[in-house]
């Protein structure tokens, strides 16, 4: 079967560094995604992580292991409009077709002033 | 471009009652998704299409909901007979598979009610 696990919340305050980790367990797999989604929102696009590796966008930095199945999102200087729920997404060969994405249960990030 | 559109944005209803959800994606996009989203069970991926094909229905809950993509501008989730277990936020997204990064955009959802 297909799993994500990430953590239900993390707190931190203003201007700190927070990591949010998430492991998998899918076959077929092509890539790590990550989702933010604002409390009344739409999940918006964050990054993706096909290769192993840190790719970094601005504040925010997304690592991926495939040996380990396992990825992290990193964000850093956190602001107040972070908070927010994030979700990992698991991007995999299902039904005959590599358009599908797996979301974990996702995690709320509380930043504290 | 205006993004993946979805109406209603909100929607309360009877149990009973026939609902119908309607969703345009973003021009060009050649994937569409239905998601539900409830705190209990997060996001569900519903239904998914490929060039205006079924994919995978294998998240439909039940007979009770069906899906149908009759062009590639426009998509419908109906759910007859309504039940208050339905009750949630549904998303409809598109995405490109050219795109390296295969981001799905999601629309702003339409939160529905039954009671």
């Amino acid at each position: 079967g297909q799993s994500l696990e990430q953590p239900s919340e993390v707190t931190a305050v203003e201007g700190a560094i927070v990591q949010i980790n998430c492991t998998y367990q899918t076959s077929g797999f092509y890539g790590l995604s990550w989702y933010q989604q604002h409390d009344g929102g739409a999940p918006t696009f964050l990054s993706y992580n096909a290769l192993d590796g840190l790719e970094e966008t601005g504040r925010f930095s997304s690592f991926l292991s495939r040996s380990d199945s396992y990825g992290y999102l990193l964000l850093q200087e956190l602001q107040m409009k972070d908070s927010a729920s994030y979700f990992c997404a698991v991007r995999a060969l299902l039904g005959g077709s590599q358009g599908n994405l797996i979301f974990g249960k996702g995690t709320k990030l509380s930043v504290k002033p | 471009d205006a993004g993946v559109i979805q109406s209603p944005r909100h929607e309360v209803t009877e149990m009973g009652q026939e609902v119908t959800l309607r969703c345009k994606p973003i021009s060009g996009h050649d994937y569409l998704f239905w998601y539900r989203q409830t705190m209990m069970r997060g996001l569900e991926l519903l239904i998914y299409f490929n060039n205006n094909v079924p994919i995978d229905d294998s998240g439909m809950p039940e007979d009770r909901f069906s899906a149908k993509m009759p062009n590639a501008s426009f998509s419908t989730l109906k759910i007859q007979p309504s039940e208050p277990r339905d009750s949630a936020v549904y998303f409809c997204a598109s995405s490109f598979m050219g795109q390296g990064n295969y981001e799905q955009y999601f629309g702003p959802g339409t939160r529905l009610t039954v009671t």
